[in-house]
């Protein structure tokens, strides 16, 4: 069964850093999103993606981060300059033409 | 924007007795709810979903129920089995390609 899968499975920043997390969403869909989940606390949506453009964002997806699908498998998340709060889980989904969002594995990231 | 609670945080039950978790959102027009179960170190999967023309769906020992007056819908789980532990984690989201909002997540823990 196809699955959403996710690199790295985690990631060590200093504070300042860019990171670029990816994932590869499942093949046919057309669907993408990122959440992430502070520990301890929600899932939160961060933005979602279709026809190579954003179609929503959140309050928490400012001008720091950006999404890009660089080609026909990849989807990434960059965060330009990481601050300690955004240490987090971060899952990628996918949704093809039912309602299922399907989810990845999750990248840890620690800001230190 | 959405807000999904859900209760309780925790919840701890003997191997095959039933488990119910519960969970309220705020807003109307939301039409569709997912029931995601993560295990530990997994990515999230989705267990059941229902839509809000439905009042309750059943798939084996898993069922969801939805009172759209009340704005609450719940997770039942019956003959619990210990591969049953895990988070689980509601949604819910108006149907489409739009974000799910979700709930805090319930830890099941089923004691053989």
């Amino acid at each position: 069964e196809p699955e959403v899968t996710q690199t790295p499975s985690h990631q060590v920043t200093q504070m300042g850093q860019e990171v670029i997390l990816r994932c590869v969403p499942i093949s046919n869909h057309l669907y993408f999103y990122w959440y992430r989940q502070i520990l301890g606390q929600k899932v939160e949506f961060l933005v979602s993606f279709y026809n190579n453009e954003i179609s929503e964002k959140s309050e928490i997806f400012d001008d720091q981060f950006s999404v890009e699908r660089p080609d026909g498998s990849n989807f990434t998340l960059k965060i330009r300059s990481t601050k300690l709060e955004d240490s987090a889980m971060y899952f990628c989904a996918s949704k093809g033409g039912t309602d299922t969002q399907y989810f990845g594995p999750g990248t840890r990231l620690t800001v230190l | 924007g959405e807000n999904v609670e859900q209760h309780p945080s925790t919840l701890s039950v003997q191997e095959g007795d039933s488990a119910v978790i519960k969970c309220t959102y705020s807003d109307s027009a939301s039409n569709y709810f997912p029931w995601y179960k993560q295990e530990l170190g997994k990515r999230p999967q989705l267990i059941i979903d229902i839509r809000s023309n439905v009042g309750e769906k059943k798939d084996q020992r898993i069922a969801v129920t939805l009172n759209k007056t009340a704005k609450h819908f719940s997770l039942h789980i019956t003959e619990t089995q210990p591969e049953d532990s895990a988070v689980y984690f509601c949604a819910a989201t108006i149907y489409g390609n739009n974000r799910l909002a979700f709930g805090k997540g319930n830890q099941v823990v089923v004691i053989p």
